[in-house]
Protein backbone atom coordinates (compact mmCIF):
# COMPACT_ATOMS: atom_id res chain seq x y z
CA UNK A 1 0.00 0.00 0.00
CA UNK A 2 0.58 3.80 -0.57
CA UNK A 3 1.70 5.84 2.14
CA UNK A 4 3.88 9.08 3.04
CA UNK A 5 5.13 10.35 5.92
CA UNK A 6 5.82 14.30 6.94
CA UNK A 7 7.40 13.65 9.93
CA UNK A 8 7.22 17.10 11.26
CA UNK A 9 4.11 18.67 12.46
CA UNK A 10 5.16 22.22 12.50
CA UNK A 11 8.84 23.92 11.40
CA UNK A 12 10.24 27.02 12.50
CA UNK A 13 12.67 29.57 10.52
CA UNK A 14 13.92 32.61 10.75
CA UNK A 15 13.29 34.65 7.60
CA UNK A 16 16.35 34.70 5.20
CA UNK A 17 17.51 31.37 6.19
CA UNK A 18 17.39 27.83 4.21
CA UNK A 19 14.16 25.73 5.10
CA UNK A 20 13.84 21.94 4.61
CA UNK A 21 10.85 20.48 5.09
CA UNK A 22 10.96 16.49 5.52
CA UNK A 23 8.90 13.40 3.19
CA UNK A 24 9.31 9.91 3.43
CA UNK A 25 7.12 7.73 0.87
CA UNK A 26 6.47 4.19 0.74
CA UNK A 27 4.98 2.75 -3.03
CA UNK A 28 5.56 0.26 -5.00
CA UNK A 29 7.12 0.53 -8.53
CA UNK A 30 8.64 3.56 -9.33
CA UNK A 31 6.91 6.90 -7.72
CA UNK A 32 5.38 9.79 -8.77
CA UNK A 33 5.57 12.53 -6.03
CA UNK A 34 4.06 16.15 -5.89
CA UNK A 35 4.08 18.95 -3.24
CA UNK A 36 1.57 21.01 -2.88
CA UNK A 37 1.21 24.24 -0.61
CA UNK A 38 -2.25 25.68 0.90
CA UNK A 39 -2.49 28.93 2.60
CA UNK A 40 -5.46 29.82 5.36
CA UNK A 41 -9.09 28.92 3.81
CA UNK A 42 -7.54 27.86 0.56
CA UNK A 43 -7.65 25.21 -2.05
CA UNK A 44 -4.22 23.66 -2.20
CA UNK A 45 -1.80 24.94 -4.99
CA UNK A 46 0.69 22.58 -7.22
CA UNK A 47 4.30 23.54 -6.14
CA UNK A 48 6.24 21.15 -7.74
CA UNK A 49 6.11 16.87 -9.18
CA UNK A 50 8.72 14.30 -9.71
CA UNK A 51 8.28 11.85 -12.34
CA UNK A 52 11.53 10.91 -13.73
CA UNK A 53 14.68 11.73 -14.84
CA UNK A 54 17.31 14.73 -12.63
CA UNK A 55 16.15 13.81 -8.79
CA UNK A 56 16.90 17.92 -7.82
CA UNK A 57 13.21 19.27 -9.11
CA UNK A 58 12.44 23.01 -9.45
CA UNK A 59 9.16 24.72 -8.80
CA UNK A 60 7.64 27.27 -8.21
CA UNK A 61 8.01 30.32 -5.68
CA UNK A 62 11.89 29.28 -5.60
CA UNK A 63 11.09 26.05 -4.12
CA UNK A 64 13.22 23.08 -4.94
CA UNK A 65 12.54 19.33 -3.54
CA UNK A 66 15.58 16.25 -4.27
CA UNK A 67 14.45 12.92 -4.82
CA UNK A 68 16.34 10.51 -3.16
CA UNK A 69 15.36 6.68 -3.84
CA UNK A 70 17.63 4.88 -1.71
CA UNK A 71 16.42 6.53 0.89
CA UNK A 72 12.69 7.05 -0.19
CA UNK A 73 12.26 10.68 0.74
CA UNK A 74 11.40 13.70 -1.07
CA UNK A 75 12.31 16.79 1.18
CA UNK A 76 11.08 20.27 0.09
CA UNK A 77 13.81 22.88 0.14
CA UNK A 78 14.38 26.68 -0.44
CA UNK A 79 17.39 28.40 0.15
CA UNK A 80 16.02 31.69 1.51
CA UNK A 81 12.97 31.61 3.63
CA UNK A 82 9.92 34.65 3.27
CA UNK A 83 7.87 35.57 6.07
CA UNK A 84 4.82 34.77 2.78
CA UNK A 85 6.33 31.01 2.71
CA UNK A 86 4.43 30.45 6.17
CA UNK A 87 1.08 27.70 4.98
CA UNK A 88 0.41 24.24 5.13
CA UNK A 89 2.50 22.36 3.00
CA UNK A 90 1.77 18.56 1.93
CA UNK A 91 4.11 15.73 0.15
CA UNK A 92 1.84 14.02 -1.58
CA UNK A 93 2.53 10.34 -4.12
CA UNK A 94 1.09 8.41 -6.54
CA UNK A 95 2.44 4.95 -7.99
CA UNK A 96 2.93 4.84 -11.49
CA UNK A 97 0.03 3.12 -12.36
CA UNK A 98 -2.88 4.65 -14.55
CA UNK A 99 -6.28 5.55 -12.32
CA UNK A 100 -4.36 5.25 -8.93
CA UNK A 101 -5.30 7.55 -6.62
CA UNK A 102 -3.22 10.35 -4.78
CA UNK A 103 -2.22 9.36 -1.28
CA UNK A 104 -1.59 12.93 0.95
CA UNK A 105 0.90 13.63 4.11
CA UNK A 106 -0.48 14.70 6.73
CA UNK A 107 0.80 17.92 6.05
CA UNK A 108 3.55 20.38 7.92
CA UNK A 109 3.29 23.91 9.06
CA UNK A 110 5.82 26.26 8.25
CA UNK A 111 6.12 29.24 10.28
CA UNK A 112 8.71 31.55 8.90
CA UNK A 113 9.87 34.15 12.16
CA UNK A 114 10.43 37.67 11.23
CA UNK B 1 -8.92 30.40 -17.54
CA UNK B 2 -11.31 29.69 -14.85
CA UNK B 3 -9.50 27.31 -12.57
CA UNK B 4 -11.67 25.13 -10.38
CA UNK B 5 -15.09 26.33 -9.18
CA UNK B 6 -16.75 24.60 -6.34
CA UNK B 7 -19.77 26.30 -4.82
CA UNK B 8 -20.73 27.15 -2.00
CA UNK B 9 -17.73 28.35 -0.23
CA UNK B 10 -19.79 27.62 3.28
CA UNK B 11 -22.64 25.63 4.05
CA UNK B 12 -24.52 25.16 7.35
CA UNK B 13 -26.91 21.86 7.91
CA UNK B 14 -28.44 20.34 10.90
CA UNK B 15 -28.40 16.91 11.71
CA UNK B 16 -30.59 15.22 9.32
CA UNK B 17 -30.33 17.20 6.43
CA UNK B 18 -29.02 16.59 2.97
CA UNK B 19 -25.92 18.49 2.16
CA UNK B 20 -25.23 19.12 -1.56
CA UNK B 21 -21.63 20.35 -3.00
CA UNK B 22 -20.63 20.96 -6.28
CA UNK B 23 -17.21 21.06 -8.26
CA UNK B 24 -16.75 22.64 -12.31
CA UNK B 25 -13.70 21.07 -13.10
CA UNK B 26 -10.95 23.25 -14.95
CA UNK B 27 -12.11 23.73 -18.61
CA UNK B 28 -10.87 20.22 -20.60
CA UNK B 29 -10.00 18.40 -17.30
CA UNK B 30 -12.19 15.47 -17.43
CA UNK B 31 -11.25 13.95 -13.81
CA UNK B 32 -12.66 14.97 -11.15
CA UNK B 33 -11.43 13.81 -7.33
CA UNK B 34 -13.12 14.71 -4.06
CA UNK B 35 -11.21 14.72 -0.89
CA UNK B 36 -12.20 15.46 2.81
CA UNK B 37 -10.03 17.48 5.36
CA UNK B 38 -10.75 17.77 8.96
CA UNK B 39 -8.77 20.31 11.26
CA UNK B 40 -5.41 19.70 11.80
CA UNK B 41 -5.08 16.65 9.29
CA UNK B 42 -4.57 16.09 6.15
CA UNK B 43 -6.69 15.08 2.87
CA UNK B 44 -7.98 12.04 2.55
CA UNK B 45 -8.82 10.82 -0.82
CA UNK B 46 -13.10 10.06 -1.35
CA UNK B 47 -13.59 9.40 -4.86
CA UNK B 48 -12.68 9.58 -8.13
CA UNK B 49 -14.80 10.09 -11.16
CA UNK B 50 -14.53 10.59 -14.71
CA UNK B 51 -17.51 11.84 -16.79
CA UNK B 52 -20.31 9.41 -16.15
CA UNK B 53 -18.38 6.92 -14.18
CA UNK B 54 -16.94 6.30 -10.67
CA UNK B 55 -13.63 4.90 -11.06
CA UNK B 56 -12.47 4.50 -7.68
CA UNK B 57 -14.71 5.42 -4.33
CA UNK B 58 -12.71 3.56 -1.66
CA UNK B 59 -12.36 6.20 0.35
CA UNK B 60 -16.05 6.82 0.80
CA UNK B 61 -18.47 5.92 3.00
CA UNK B 62 -20.96 3.36 2.04
CA UNK B 63 -23.80 4.79 3.22
CA UNK B 64 -24.98 8.50 3.57
CA UNK B 65 -22.36 9.54 0.74
CA UNK B 66 -22.56 9.44 -3.25
CA UNK B 67 -21.21 10.97 -5.76
CA UNK B 68 -21.76 11.95 -9.35
CA UNK B 69 -20.42 13.49 -12.08
CA UNK B 70 -22.66 13.59 -15.52
CA UNK B 71 -22.16 14.38 -18.83
CA UNK B 72 -23.15 17.70 -18.25
CA UNK B 73 -23.11 20.21 -15.88
CA UNK B 74 -20.98 20.24 -12.23
CA UNK B 75 -19.67 17.14 -10.23
CA UNK B 76 -21.94 16.47 -7.20
CA UNK B 77 -20.48 15.51 -3.80
CA UNK B 78 -24.25 14.17 -1.96
CA UNK B 79 -24.24 13.67 1.49
CA UNK B 80 -27.44 12.36 3.72
CA UNK B 81 -28.70 13.16 6.79
CA UNK B 82 -25.49 14.81 8.04
CA UNK B 83 -23.96 14.06 11.43
CA UNK B 84 -22.12 16.65 13.46
CA UNK B 85 -18.81 14.32 11.86
CA UNK B 86 -19.25 15.31 8.62
CA UNK B 87 -18.21 19.20 9.36
CA UNK B 88 -14.74 19.39 7.36
CA UNK B 89 -13.71 21.01 4.34
CA UNK B 90 -14.27 19.48 1.32
CA UNK B 91 -12.10 19.80 -1.66
CA UNK B 92 -12.50 18.99 -5.27
CA UNK B 93 -9.39 18.67 -8.07
CA UNK B 94 -9.43 17.68 -11.34
CA UNK B 95 -7.23 17.02 -13.55
CA UNK B 96 -6.81 16.44 -18.05
CA UNK B 97 -6.23 12.45 -17.46
CA UNK B 98 -5.63 9.92 -14.82
CA UNK B 99 -2.08 9.60 -15.76
CA UNK B 100 -0.26 8.98 -12.72
CA UNK B 101 2.05 12.19 -13.24
CA UNK B 102 -0.56 14.73 -13.78
CA UNK B 103 -0.63 17.00 -10.99
CA UNK B 104 -4.23 17.94 -9.52
CA UNK B 105 -5.85 21.28 -9.43
CA UNK B 106 -7.91 21.96 -6.52
CA UNK B 107 -10.67 24.36 -6.23
CA UNK B 108 -11.03 26.24 -3.09
CA UNK B 109 -12.86 24.06 -1.34
CA UNK B 110 -16.63 23.65 0.49
CA UNK B 111 -16.77 23.82 4.06
CA UNK B 112 -19.31 21.88 5.82
CA UNK B 113 -20.80 23.09 9.61
CA UNK B 114 -23.29 20.43 11.08
CA UNK B 115 -25.21 21.86 13.78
Amino acid sequence: AQSVAQPEDQVNVAEGNPLTVKCTYSVSGNPYLFWYVQYPNRGLQFLLKYITGDNLVKGSYGFEAEFNKSQTSFHLKKPSALVSDSALYFCAVRAGNRDDKIIFGKGTRLHILP
Amino acid sequence: NAGVMQNPRHLVRRRGQEARLRCSPMKGHSHVYWYRQLPEEGLKFMVYLQKENIIDESGMPKERFSAEFPKEGPSILRIQQVVRGDSAAYFCASSSSGVGYNEQFFGPGTRLTVL
